[in-house]
C-alpha cells in the first residue's frame, strides 16, 4: 500500500501570508496527486489534480508542485476563506489520503 | 453534475444499513463512484469504488469484508451497506465521482469530483 505523509499537521498563519504544505509518498506516484480543502461540516473540494493542475473555478493563489514522492501545496497570499483543513491524495494505485493539515488563524 | 446522498441514520449495534448516493447531470454508467469515511474529528479514509456500468468493485484494505459497495445503473444510484453495524462505524460517509471509461479507454483512478453532501451514520452500543 502507498502511504501519504503530510506536514505540518497544524499551521498557524495570518491573512496575506504565503504558506506551504508538504506531502510525501512512500513510493513514487509520478504526478498522480490531488489536493483537497475541507471546511467544517462540508464535503471536501478538489483544488489541484495531477500534482499541479488547478481545478476550474479555484483561485490562482493556490498552486501545486512536485512529482515522484515529494509534493507541495502553496497558497500565495492567504485569504480569510482559506482557513480550513487540507488533504493530499494519491491515485497512482487505489487511493490514499494524507492525514490532513489544519490551517489556523494566527 | 451532482451527487445526492441519503439522509442521516441512527442505528443500534448489530443492525444492518444501506445508504445511497444518486448521481445526476452526467453519464452515471461511465464514471466510478468512490466511498470515503470520516470518523468524528478525524481525516478522510478511502473505502472502495464501484463502476456502475458493470458493478466491478475494489475495496480498501481496511474495509474488505466489512462493507459491501454496489450500484444500480437503472436508477443512477450507488450504495454502501453493512450487515452488522458496530459503534466504531459512527462516521460521516461521503460518495464522490472518480475515474471514467470512454469508448476506447478507461481511467480507473482520478481525482474525486464532485462529492456528495455526506451521510452521518450514528451507531449506539
Amino acid at each position: 500500500d502507498i502511504q501519504m505523509t503530510q506536514s505540518p499537521s497544524t499551521l498557524s498563519a495570518s491573512v496575506g501570508d504565503r504558506v506551504t504544505i508538504t506531502c510525501r509518498a512512500s513510493q513514487s506516484i509520478s504526478s498522480w496527486l490531488a489536493w483537497y480543502q475541507q471546511k467544517p461540516g462540508k464535503a471536501p473540494k478538489v483544488l489541484i489534480y495531477d500534482a499541479s493542475s488547478l481545478e476550474s473555478g479555484v483561485p490562482s493563489r493556490f498552486s501545486g508542485s512536485g512529482s515522484g514522492t515529494e509534493f507541495t501545496l502553496t497558497i500565495s497570499s492567504l485569504q480569510p476563506d482559506d482557513f480550513a483543513t487540507y488533504y493530499c491524495q494519491q491515485y497512482k494505485s487505489y487511493y490514499t489520503f494524507g492525514q490532513g493539515t489544519k490551517l489556523e488563524i494566527k | 453534475v451532482q451527487l445526492v446522498q441519503s439522509g442521516a441514520e441512527v442505528k443500534e449495534a448489530g443492525e444492518s444499513l444501506k445508504i445511497s448516493c444518486q448521481g445526476s447531470g452526467y453519464s452515471f454508467t461511465n464514471y466510478w463512484i468512490a466511498w470515503v469515511r470520516q470518523m468524528p474529528g478525524k481525516g478522510l479514509e478511502w473505502m472502495g469504488i464501484v463502476y456502475p456500468g458493470d458493478s466491478v468493485t475494489y475495496y480498501g484494505p481496511s474495509f474488505q469484508g466489512q462493507v459491501t459497495i454496489s450500484a444500480d445503473k437503472s436508477i443512477n444510484t450507488a450504495y454502501l451497506q453493512w450487515n452488522s453495524l458496530k459503534a466504531s462505524d459512527t462516521a460521516i460517509y461521503y460518495c464522490a465521482r472518480s475515474g471514467y471509461c470512454r469508448t476506447t479507454s478507461c481511467v480507473t483512478y482520478s481525482r474525486f469530483d464532485p462529492w456528495g453532501q455526506g451521510t452521518l451514520v450514528t451507531v449506539s452500543s
